[in-house]
């Protein structure tokens, strides 16, 4: 079946960090592949996306690269600011089993300056 | 562009009273659309999910339901409400087969 493990929190990091948020997944099919951000109190927001092998994603500074020998979409960021501080999910949704999403647990990143 | 609003943004009700929470969509035709509940501190549940007016799939055995009375409509309820119904509803939105989801701002609800 499909399923997506990511990385235990919470994270905190000091301003200007380096980030790397691990995410696994496991699909009978082909994948595409999604990060979302979760501000404190809102919705999900959609950071980026792949939707093939070798895809990079980006997005306000975070990349995410589709490695499909590895199974693996880690979200990393050069240098995190305060601002983002909040909680990632890691996703998966696969043409074969329709229109399901399938979400990691989450992992929340505390960025102290 | 499009938009999903959902409402009341907050709600604090009494064990077992009745609940109906609202979703709308705009800006799109024949979107699919979800319901998903958040613990707190914890992931997403897939309550629900709808691939058109009257199609109502659901993923969790539980005292909610759903209905999609319109294209663009997506309302969750319950008739009698659990201290365990407590947490954060969002909605969300997709087109095509499978499409990236969209979602609402949520709705806070605290069952006393």
């Amino acid at each position: 079946g499909n399923s997506v493990t990511q990385m235990e929190g919470p994270v905190t990091l000091s301003e200007e960090a380096f980030l790397t948020i691990n995410c696994t997944y496991t699909a009978t099919g082909y994948p595409s592949l999604f990060w979302y951000v979760q501000y404190p109190g809102e919705g999900l927001q959609l950071l980026l996306k792949a939707t093939k092998a070798d895809d990079k994603g980006s997005n306000k500074g975070f990349e995410a690269t589709y490695r499909k020998e590895t199974t693996s979409f880690h979200l990393e960021k050069g240098s995190v600011q305060v601002s983002d501080s909040a909680v990632y999910f890691c996703a998966l949704s696969d043409r074969s089993t329709g229109n399901q999403f399938y979400f990691g647990t989450g992992t929340s990143l505390t960025v102290i300056p | 562009s499009q938009t999903i609003h959902q409402w009341p943004a907050t709600l604090v009700q009494p064990v077992g009273s009745p609940l109906s929470l609202e979703c709308t969509v705009e800006g799109t035709s024949n979107p699919n659309l979800y319901w998903y509940r958040q613990a707190a501190g914890r992931g997403l549940q897939l309550l629900f999910y709808s691939v058109g007016i009257g199609q109502i799939s659901s993923e969790v055995p539980q005292n909610l339901s759903a209905s999609r009375p319109q294209d663009r409509q997506f309302i969750l309820s319950s008739k009698k409400l659990l201290l365990s119904d407590s947490g954060f509803y969002l909605c969300a939105w997709s087109v095509g087969r499978p499409g990236t989801q969209y979602f609402g701002p949520g709705t806070r609800l605290l069952v006393l």
